[in-house]
């Protein structure tokens, strides 16, 4: 599977918009990119998941350019709620194991 | 929405007791997964099971044993607790291997072996 890169942490005031890249240059053609939301003592949530273009939900947006090497996840007008560790995987069709890095700490600041 | 409850939030344990971890998800999925997810180390996969009674090794089931009996239940056990296995244990299930709908984890029971 490919390995992702994305930055350990990351700070933003209240309704500011945030965008966390993550680089994932192995991808290969069948996988997808997923990423999920973790909130303290508690256990990862799906957020949003591709393949390429854009994709968006009620929760965020992910883009992903033509060469699928990186893709962008973006949180519109954040919340102190939002304060999350925001984890980007690359999914093979047909697997059973997610491979989960270290993520990236979003901290909200009021 | 799918539930993954996990049966206990904490435990205390002793060193060499026998450790059972359940988990029970109540939208028929037919995958079902136990991670344990430490400090600087992220989540790691200890085993997945696809069907009933089958059974696969994740990255790291040295120590571990599961049990799936029913579909909906998944069991962790701990043959003989050590205090390296301290830690946050987290179940998932999801509908299929396929990408549509993502995995839904519980909300962990942190174990702690003394």
């Amino acid at each position: 599977l490919a390995k992702t890169t994305q930055p350990i942490s990351m700070d933003s005031y209240e309704g500011q918009e945030v965008n966390i890249t993550c680089s994932h240059n192995n991808i290969a053609t069948n996988d997808y990119i997923t990423w999920y939301q973790q909130f303290p003592s508690q256990g990862p949530r799906f957020i949003i998941q591709g393949y390429k273009t854009k994709v968006t939900n009620e929760v965020a947006s992910l883009f992903i350019p033509a060469d699928r090497k990186s893709s962008t996840l973006s949180l519109p007008r954040v919340s102190l709620s939002d304060t999350a560790v925001y984890y980007c995987l690359v999914v093979r069709t047909g697997a059973n194991n997610l491979f989960f890095g270290t993520g990236t700490r979003l901290t909200v600041i009021p | 929405d799918v539930k993954v409850t996990q049966s206990s939030r904490y435990l205390v344990k002793r060193t060499g007791e026998k450790v059972f971890l359940e988990c029970v998800q109540d939208m028929d999925h037919e995958n079902m997964f136990w991670y344990r997810q430490d400090p600087g180390l992220g989540l790691r996969l200890i085993y997945f099971s696809y069907d009933v009674k089958m059974k696969e090794k994740g990255d790291i089931p040295e120590g571990y044993s599961v049990s799936r009996e029913k579909k909906e239940r998944f069991s962790l056990i701990l043959e003989s607790a050590s205090t390296n296995q301290t830690s946050m244990y987290l179940c998932a299930s999801s509908l299929s291997a396929g990408m549509d709908y993502g995995y839904t984890f519980g909300s962990g029971t942190r174990l702690t072996v003394v």
